[in-house]
């Protein structure tokens, strides 16, 4: 089964500074989709980037991007800039392109902005 | 354009009493749905997904089970809740046959089970 690990229980990062939260996984397949998804304390969960597993480049959106490794099986987000509303809780997910088309979550990381 | 709703979005049930929480999908068909629970400050553990009416694939046993009656619509439902059973609920789903899509997920239920 496939397994996804976030190491990083809490993280804080001064406004305006970069931050970048930590994720691996676990799986014996060779394609598959990565994920990142915020949930503020509304908790409504927002997704904040993808990667497909076949492309090597790094995906970026905005101020977000990731590092993508797969050989590691690490997936890693990079917030630049960092800003007030970037408050709340990352989960990194992992879903098979094969099968049964199930999402799995990570832990994840509770990221605070200090003004 | 494609909505999903969830409700109640909270709920107090005494121990041992029943649980039927509901989701609903418009816009979409055949979407995939997924019923997650959320413990205070923890990650999302997966409970069922379905891909279709009447498939429903259970990720922990445990005494929840789910339904999907109709193409749209999945139930998260309990014959006897347990204080164990407190949490926070997610209803999501996600285009079938496009698997690189997101998933899009409800409001949320807070459970206490006191």
């Amino acid at each position: 089964a496939q397994t996804v690990t976030q190491s990083q229980p809490e993280m804080s990062v001064q406004e305006a500074e970069t931050v970048t939260l930590s994720c691996t996984y676990d799986t014996s397949e060779s394609d598959y989709y990565l994920f990142w998804y915020k949930q503020p304390p509304s908790r409504q969960m927002i997704l904040v980037i993808r990667q497909e597993a076949y492309k090597q480049q790094n995906a970026t959106e905005n101020r977000f991007s990731v590092n993508f490794q797969k050989a590691a099986k690490s997936f890693s987000l990079k917030i630049s800039d960092s800003q007030l509303g970037d408050a709340a809780m990352y989960f990194c997910a992992y879903r098979s392109a094969q099968g049964a088309q199930k999402l799995v979550f990570g832990q994840g990381t509770r990221l605070t902005i200090n003004p | 354009s494609q909505t999903i709703h969830q409700w109640p979005a909270t709920l107090v049930q005494p121990v041992g009493s029943p649980l039927s929480l509901e989701c609903t999908v418009e816009g979409t068909s055949n979407p995939n749905l997924y019923w997650y629970r959320q413990a205070a400050g923890r990650g999302l553990q997966l409970l069922f997904y379905s891909v279709g009416i009447g498939q429903i694939s259970s990720e922990v046993p445990q005494n929840l089970s789910a339904s999907r009656p109709q193409d749209r619509q999945f139930i998260l439902s309990s014959k006897k809740l347990l204080l164990s059973d407190s949490g926070f609920y997610l209803c999501a789903w996600s285009e079938s046959g496009f698997i690189n899509t997101e998933a899009f997920f409800g409001q949320g239920t807070r459970l206490t089970v006191v």
